[in-house]
């Protein structure tokens, strides 16, 4: 079963707006990463913010990292036609580390 | 740098066939990991090699196998196929255990008819 949830499931915003995905996980981790995977295709990677970090930027980037509450957020700012795709969570954990993806959040940005 | 390739990008087969994916990281990385992905959903965890070990297993069950090569090339084989099977499976690669980025490379797609 996946660690990560995320919400919302879904987001449609209009082009310029800002795009805000949380992602939930469950056991202690070692680090977060945030992916994003256009229609059907491989994931790439965004941005990984460490378990004794809470903020960073990349960019039109900000991710939030909140380990009393298990919870992480992903913002872009900004946001631009291009943005259109899935985004992932995925927490690092354990001796062996396992990477364990989140449910993924699809944001359609319109033009 | 050629990134992880995978191989065939689209296959199908029917219900009881054997299916066999494969999976080249980006030269220097030991580490492979294998992700199933169902149509509109999350990724489930496979596999994950490292050095030619297994290292870890997914929920999954074991007519899911694989293998690492000793160029770290991977493959996955997937027996008794069931419709359920239908889904992409992605092949990530890093440098051993990760603590940091995954390289994803853009998957096989496995249709069971």
């Amino acid at each position: 079963s996946q660690q990560g949830e995320e919400d919302p499931q879904a987001l449609s915003i209009q082009e310029g707006e800002n795009a805000t995905m949380n992602c939930s996980y469950k056991t202690s981790i070692n680090n977060l990463q945030w992916y994003r995977q256009n229609s059907g295709r491989g994931l790439v990677h965004l941005i990984l913010i460490r378990s004794n970090e809470r903020e960073k930027h990349s960019g039109r980037l900000r991710v939030t990292l909140d380990t009393s509450k298990k919870s992480s957020s992903l913002l872009i700012t900004a946001s631009r036609a291009a943005d259109t795709a899935s985004y992932f969570c995925a927490s690092t954990s354990g001796g062996y580390q396992k990477v364990t993806f989140g449910t993924g959040t699809k944001l359609q940005v319109i033009p | 740098e050629a990134g992880v390739t995978q191989s065939p990008t689209h296959l199908i087969k029917t219900r009881g066939q054997q299916a066999t994916l494969r999976c080249s990281p980006i030269s220097g990385h030991t580490s492979v990991y294998w992700y199933q992905q169902a149509l509109g959903l999350g990724l489930q965890f496979l596999l994950w090699y490292d050095e030619g070990e297994e290292r870890n297993r997914g929920n999954f069950p074991p007519r899911f196998s694989g293998r690492q090569f000793p160029n770290y090339s991977s493959e996955l084989n997937v027996n008794a196929l069931e419709l359920e099977d239908s889904a992409l499976y992605l092949c990530a690669s890093s440098v051993g255990q990760v603590t940091g980025e995954l390289f994803f490379g853009e998957g096989s797609r496995l249709t069971v008819l």
